[in-house]
C-alpha cells in the first residue's frame, strides 16, 4: 500500500526558510516522478513543482520558481521541498504527491495528508 | 501561464445529474483529470485520462471531453457527493501540472 508522509511544516516568519519532507513507501520510489501541490486557506489546489524519478528533471510553477526547490534522496525514499524567502502567501497545507510518469508531471496518483506551513511575523 | 476555468459552484438535488465544467485551450490535446476533495482530506483521483474511473469509484462518476471543454457529470447525485471538485490537466510543454480553478458542488 502506497504511503506518503510529509513533515517539517509550523509557522515561521516572513523572509525565512523551511523545509519539507516527504517519506514515501509501498512502491518502488525510483519509479515515479513526485509533485508537491498546496492548498491555501480558502483557495484552490495549487500545482507547485515536479522531480523525475532519477533528479534530473526539475520543472516549477511560476509562483515559486527561484524561490522553492525541489529534491529527492533515493537511497531515503524522500522528497524535500526547499522553500526560501517565505511569504504571508505562501501559507498552506503542502502535499506531495506520486506521479503516474517518471519524468514529466501525467497526474498525482497518490497523495499524502499534508503539512501545515504558516508564515506570519 | 495556463489556466483551467470551472464554475465556482453548482447545485443539484440529491438523485439528480450535476455537470461540472472545465475549458482549457490545450484539452483538445492533454488528457483531463478529476479530483475530488475535502476539507481536511488529500484529494481523490475520480477519473483520469478523461474518461477512466480508478477502481473503487463509483459508477455515478464519469468524464467526457469535446474540444477544448472536460465534464465530470455526477448521476444520481448523493448529499456525500458534497465537496470540491478540481480539473488538472498539464500545459503545451507537459512539464507543468494545472489544476482548475475549482468548483463546489452543493447537494
Amino acid at each position: 500500500q502506497v504511503h506518503l508522509v510529509e513533515s517539517g511544516g509550523g509557522v515561521v516568519q516572513p523572509g525565512t526558510s523551511l523545509r519539507l519532507s516527504c517519506a514515501a513507501s509501498g512502491f518502488t520510489f525510483t519509479t515515479n516522478a513526485m509533485n508537491w501541490v498546496r492548498q491555501a486557506p480558502g483557495r484552490g489546489l495549487e500545482w507547485l513543482t515536479v522531480i523525475s524519478n532519477n533528479g534530473n528533471y526539475k520543472y516549477y510553477a511560476d509562483s515559486v520558481m527561484g524561490r522553492f526547490t525541489v529534491s529527492r534522496d533515493n537511497s531515503k525514499n524522500t522528497v524535500y521541498l526547499q522553500m526560501n524567502s517565505l511569504r504571508s502567501e505562501d501559507t498552506a497545507i503542502y502535499y506531495c504527491g506520486r506521479d503516474r510518469d517518471s519524468n514529466s508531471p501525467e497526474y498525482i496518483q497518490n497523495w499524502g495528508q499534508g503539512t501545515l506551513v504558516t508564515v506570519s511575523s | 501561464s495556463y489556466e483551467l476555468t470551472q464554475p465556482p459552484s453548482v447545485s443539484v438535488s440529491p438523485g439528480r445529474t450535476a455537470r461540472i465544467t472545465c475549458s482549457g485551450d490545450e484539452l483538445p490535446n492533454k488528457y483531463a483529470y478529476w479530483y475530488q476533495k475535502r476539507t481536511g482530506q488529500a484529494p481523490v483521483l475520480l477519473i483520469y485520462e478523461d474518461t477512466k474511473r480508478p477502481s473503487g469509484i463509483p459508477e455515478r462518476f464519469s468524464g467526457s471531453t469535446s474540444g477544448t471543454m472536460a465534464t465530470l457529470t455526477i448521476s444520481g447525485a448523493q448529499v456525500d457527493d458534497e465537496a470540491d471538485y478540481y480539473c488538472y490537466s498539464t500545459d503545451r510543454s507537459g512539464n507543468h501540472g494545472v489544476f482548475g480553478t475549482g468548483t463546489k458542488v452543493i447537494v
